[in-house]
């Protein structure tokens, strides 16, 4: 069963920053790789979308990197803004079945 | 505009009844899913559906119940059986694209509190 770790669990930074989240996935066999974002109370809002045959996509001031060698995915977060404040989470798609599996998020908080 | 809607956003009930949460969808997604949310954990599969009259058991189906007579339509059903049903409900869909997409799409949730 494909496991998938997000880590730190939480993480506060000053604004302006730039900060890297991980994700670590136990089975390199995926489809795909999707990183959400979830305010308090909501449903995900999807953000990146990598497919097994990439290394990385961007859309704006985010960039997704995926490497299933090591089982490793990364969100980068360029010049962050108070509004960046949210659980982000990771999830993938194994080749042998239809069941995503998502990572537990990490909260981040982008301090004015 | 084209999404997933969850109704209602909250939803409240006495421990022994039955209680069924709404998600329909209107992007023409083949594939449907329920989630459960709780604090400090990541999302667990209750139940997912690939095509119309056709489901199968998640992580963590005992105690609920599913039906998807409709594409567009994905009903849970919480049973009296479930022992712990508070929590936040998320009902997601999925298209297959290029054979290799699967990109998932989320509604907003409903969050039960049974007492």
């Amino acid at each position: 069963k494909q496991e998938v770790t997000q880590i730190p669990a939480a993480l506060s930074v000053p604004e302006g920053e730039n900060l890297v989240l991980n994700c670590s996935f136990t089975d390199s066999a995926i489809y795909n790789l999707q990183w959400f974002r979830q305010d308090p109370g909501k449903g995900l809002t999807s953000l990146l979308l990598i497919q097994s045959s990439q290394r990385e996509q961007t859309s704006g001031r985010l960039n997704a990197s995926l490497d299933k060698s090591s089982g490793r995915s990364t969100l980068y977060i360029a010049a962050s803004q108070p509004g960046d404040s949210a659980t982000y989470l990771c999830a993938c798609l194994p080749n042998t079945g239809n069941q995503f599996y998502f990572g537990t998020g990490t909260s981040l908080t982008v301090i004015p | 505009d084209g999404g997933i809607t969850q109704s209602p956003k909250y939803l409240f009930r006495k421990e022994g009844q039955n209680v069924t949460l709404s998600c329909e969808q209107n992007l023409n997604h083949d594939a449907m899913y329920w989630y459960r949310q709780d604090p400090g954990q990541g999302l667990r599969l209750i139940y997912y559906s690939q095509i119309v009259n056709d489901f199968q058991k998640g992580d963590i189906a005992e105690g609920y119940s599913v039906s998807r007579e409709k594409k567009e339509s994905f009903p849970l059903t919480v049973t009296s059986a479930q022992k712990n049903p508070t929590a936040f409900y998320l009902c997601a869909s999925s298209i297959q694209m290029d054979m290799k997409r699967y990109e998932q799409y989320f509604g907003p949730g409903t969050r039960l509190t049974v007492t």
